[in-house]
């Protein structure tokens, strides 16, 4: 199985600051990595795929990068409402995805 | 507006059975993929169990094979997860969640999900 992992695994910010999240995959996955946050009690949504796409509806603040092994999931002003958990995931050996341990981020 | 709506989540004694359901609107049901997915409280997201348009290839995680059955009903716009000989570890909320086979293969639309609570 690909095993995914994150860093940090939280990290404490104030509105408006540029928040960074990086990815990386135990192999090559080409550029099959989605990204989603997560609100306590909600079900998980789909912000980027395929490493640097955005979904459709989702703010141009958030953005992604990266290809192989190592990825990046960029805030570029972060905003009340992006306090939440994210998490990575590879798509390449579907139908057997994984997910990254994910990533709160919490007011500062 | 797609909608996937899961339910048959509840208490249930070790060793018990549990079928989940979920139904789907606002999309071609039968054109999609679906998986199902879980989340143990407090904890992150693992991949259960996959299932194609057609329902002829189906996969499990390692943690559910052998003991939890994923099957649809096109006809229905359903989606379903038979779970026998269930353990604690599988305490869980569960999603079912639609692929995008046409942008990479990620879960564009999950459900509200349904809590799976295994305990005597």
């Amino acid at each position: 199985d690909i095993q995914m992992t994150q860093s940090p695994s939280s990290l404490s910010a104030s509105v408006g600051d540029r928040v960074t999240i990086t990815c990386r995959a135990s192999q090559s996955i080409s550029s099959y990595l989605n990204w989603y946050q997560q609100k306590p009690g909600k079900a998980p949504k789909l912000l980027i795929y395929a490493a640097s796409s955005l979904q459709s509806g989702v703010p141009s603040r958030f953005s992604g990068s990266g290809s192989g092994t190592d990825f990046t999931l960029t805030i570029s002003s972060l905003q009340p409402e992006d306090f939440a958990t994210y998490y990575c995931q590879q798509s390449y050996s579907t139908p057997r995805i994984t997910f990254g341990p994910g990533t709160k981020v919490d007011i500062k | 507006e797609v909608q996937l709506v899961e339910s048959g989540g509840g208490l249930v004694q070790p060793g018990g059975s549990l079928r989940l359901s979920c139904a789907a609107s606002g999309f071609t049901f039968s054109s999609y993929e679906m998986n199902w997915v879980r989340q143990a409280p407090g904890k992150g997201l693992e991949w259960v169990s996959y299932i194609s348009s057609s329902g002829s290839t189906i996969y499990y995680a390692d943690s559910v094979k052998g003991r939890f059955t994923i099957s649809r009903d096109n006809a229905k716009n359903s989606l379903y997860l038979q779970m026998n000989s269930l353990r604690a570890e599988d305490t869980a909320v569960y999603y079912c969640t639609r692929v995008d086979i046409l942008t990479g293969y990620p879960i564009d639309y999950w459900g509200q999900g349904t809590l799976v609570t295994v305990s005597s």
